[in-house]
Order: C-alpha cells, then sequence, then structure tokens
C-alpha cells in the first residue's frame, strides 16, 4: 500500500531555531506539494514542484521558507528562522500526470514557542 | 474571488440517513476536476471521490456521489446512509487545467457530525 510518508510527525521548537520537514512521495509521482493548514486560514498551498523543479512557490514567506527537492523521493520544507506564527500542520501531497487527484502524507504538526 | 465556497462550517446529521455537503467553485477554465477529500479528527486527509469537468455522469465511489451541476458550478457530495465513521471535516477542492497537474484550490471544509 504505497503512502506517502512525513518526518517528523511532531516538532516542537523554540522561536528562531531551523526546522526541516521531509517528505517522501508515492514512488513514481512526479508532483510534489507543500500545504499548511491553520485554524484561521485553512489550507494553503505553500509550493510545488513537477520533476523536482519548482512550479510554484508564490504562497511561500520567501524570507524564512524554503523548498527543495534534491532527489525524486526527496522534498524538503525549512523554516529559518522559525516563528510562533509557523505553528501548523504541513502537509505534504504527491501525484502525477493523468493521476485523478493527490496523495496526502500524515502531516508534520510543528509549534513554535 | 474565492474559487472553492463551502457555505456551511458545521452540519449534523441522523445516523443512517443521507446528508448534502455543498460546494461551489468559481473558474473560466473549460478543463478543470473536483475533488472531495475527508479529514478526520487524527488529521490525515483522504481522498474521497473526483468529478473531471467533461464527465457527463456524476461521479460515484460507495456511498458517496457527487451531483454536479456544470451551469451553477456546484459540486455537492452527497453521502448515503451515514456512519458514525463519517463524522469529520470534509474538504472541496478544484484543480483548474486537465492537461497539466496544476495547484489545487481547496474550500474551508464542512465539519460534519453524525448522530446515533
Amino acid at each position: 500500500d504505497a503512502r506517502v510518508t512525513q518526518t517528523p510527525r511532531h516538532k516542537v521548537t523554540e522561536m528562531g531555531q531551523e526546522v526541516t520537514m521531509r517528505c517522501q512521495p508515492i514512488l513514481g509521482h512526479n508532483t510534489v506539494f507543500w500545504y499548511r493548514q491553520t485554524m484561521m486560514q485553512g489550507l494553503e498551498l505553500l509550493a510545488y514542484f513537477r520533476n523536482r523543479a519548482p512550479l510554484d512557490d508564490s504562497g511561500m514567506p520567501k524570507d524564512r521558507f524554503s523548498a527543495e527537492m534534491p532527489d525524486a523521493t526527496l522534498a524538503t520544507l525549512k523554516i529559518q528562522p522559525s516563528e510562533p506564527r509557523d505553528s501548523a500542520v504541513y502537509f505534504c501531497a504527491s501525484g502525477f500526470l493523468g493521476l485523478d487527484t493527490q496523495y496526502f502524507g500524515p502531516g508534520t504538526r510543528l509549534t513554535v514557542l | 474571488a474565492q474559487k472553492i465556497t463551502q457555505t456551511q462550517p458545521g452540519m449534523f446529521v441522523q445516523e443512517k440517513e443521507a446528508v448534502t455537503l455543498d460546494c461551489t467553485y468559481d473558474t473560466s477554465d473549460q478543463s478543470y476536476g473536483l475533488f472531495w477529500y475527508k479529514q478526520p479528527s487524527s488529521g490525515e486527509m483522504i481522498f474521497l471521490i473526483y468529478q473531471g469537468s467533461y464527465d457527463e455522469q456524476n461521479a460515484t465511489e460507495g456511498r458517496y456521489s457527487l451531483n454536479f451541476q456544470k451551469a451553477r458550478k456546484s459540486a455537492n457530495l452527497v453521502i448515503s446512509a451515514s456512519q458514525l465513521g463519517d463524522s469529520a471535516m470534509y474538504f472541496c477542492a478544484m484543480r483548474e487545467g486537465l492537461e497539466n497537474f496544476n495547484k489545487f484550490y481547496f474550500g474551508s471544509g464542512t465539519k460534519l457530525n453524525v448522530k446515533p
């Protein structure tokens, strides 16, 4: 049963620290999305990649967030420095051209104190 | 303008009854896809059902069906014979364009509570 995996599942950190979240898309999927979910803003698209190239990262605060795909099996989302307002659940999702949907990982729950 | 609008923040339904969750969308594209996801309290996002803009028949997946009314730009989710396990947040989403795997737009969600 192929699934998107995300690590860590939970992260508590202090303001100013660097946070790195990792995502392993489903093998064969060439499109990866990063979302952030909060009670106030709902589900927001931060960035997405196709064939490891960033297609759209307009939803991401550029000064502190960065997203990369070092290889086809790993996507990373970094926050440096982190702030309390970054506290949220961060989802990764993957899919491929012709697939009718994207499949979500379990999410990383980030708390910045 | 909002791409996806879900006007029901919360709904209650009696177990074994049917329920309709509303969704309207806004796009000028001819080709697009509509989706529903379920998010239980555990937090994962579960794909439920998909409707393509050119599909003439309403999509169905088990107890889920999508009532697609193209002229009204609505894509309501119908859950038949509700079960307690259906209690969750439900999100409607749209992908513009069918040829490219483009970004999704999500609604604000509807919290469904199924009463025993």
